[in-house]
């Protein structure tokens, strides 16, 4: 597997504009995970799916932000309308996680991240 | 929710000293306690975990300890080397979302 696939790598946009993240996870992996990273926050989640549907969106930080999973190889993270303080490295992780019983938690894979800059 | 605090931020230490990262966690909740390393640039990957229902593990040079009762977690890097510099992070979860701590900056000095 090519692993957990992000897009754009980089992103650079103005105050205002629209960015749209993508991501394709590991094929079989039942969890993906947006997280935020910046250096005074360090890793921030701010939603996660399982089978495709949102289970905890509370990382969120405002209705500018906003994710969908329309089936199990695709995931978007859409900010409308950009600011400034949105810049940061956005990573798509995926893992697979044993049902409830049978012990074993799974390893959280990461994308290369998508770098945005707000100007 | 989960709330993780990480000691260290900063650690330089001289090639082949030992090295120790220390994590406290909120949730008593918490079984799944992973580290990963995150090189300049790099995304973080999965260098070792422990689960609840056991104290410590080995993998060659890296160990982590678990104390439950007093919720805190450790990672132990033995006989240091230039290519161990990274930022480090604990994690923990009960919940499949891991929550990380701030990450510590281990600089090994040649």
């Amino acid at each position: 597997d090519a692993g957990v696939i992000q897009s754009p790598r980089h992103e650079v946009t103005e105050m205002g504009q629209e960015v749209t993240l993508r991501c394709k996870p590991i094929s079989g992996h039942d969890y993906l995970f947006w997280y935020r990273q910046t250096m005074m926050r360090g890793l921030e989640l701010l939603i996660y799916f399982n089978n495709n549907v949102p289970i905890d969106d509370s990382g969120m930080p405002e209705d500018r932000f906003s994710a969908k999973m329309p089936n199990a190889s695709f995931s978007t993270l859409k900010i409308q309308p950009s600011e400034p303080r949105d810049s940061a490295v956005y990573f798509c992780a995926s893992s697979f996680w044993a049902k409830k019983g049978h012990g074993m938690a799974g390893e959280l894979f990461f994308g290369e991240g998508s770098r945005l800059t707000v100007l | 929710g989960e709330n993780v605090e990480q000691h260290p931020s900063t650690l330089s230490v001289q090639e082949g000293d030992s090295a120790v990262i220390k994590c406290t966690y909120s949730d008593s909740a918490s079984n799944y306690f992973p580290w990963y390393k995150q090189e300049l640039g790099k995304r973080p990957q999965l260098i070792i975990d422990i689960r609840s229902n056991v104290g410590e593990k080995k993998d060659q040079r890296i160990a982590v300890t678990l104390n439950k009762t007093a919720k805190h977690f450790s990672l132990h890097i033995t006989e240091t080397q230039p290519e161990d510099s990274a930022v480090y992070f604990c994690a923990a979860s009960e919940e499949r979302a891991l929550t990380f701590g701030s990450g510590t900056r281990l600089q090994v000095q040649p």
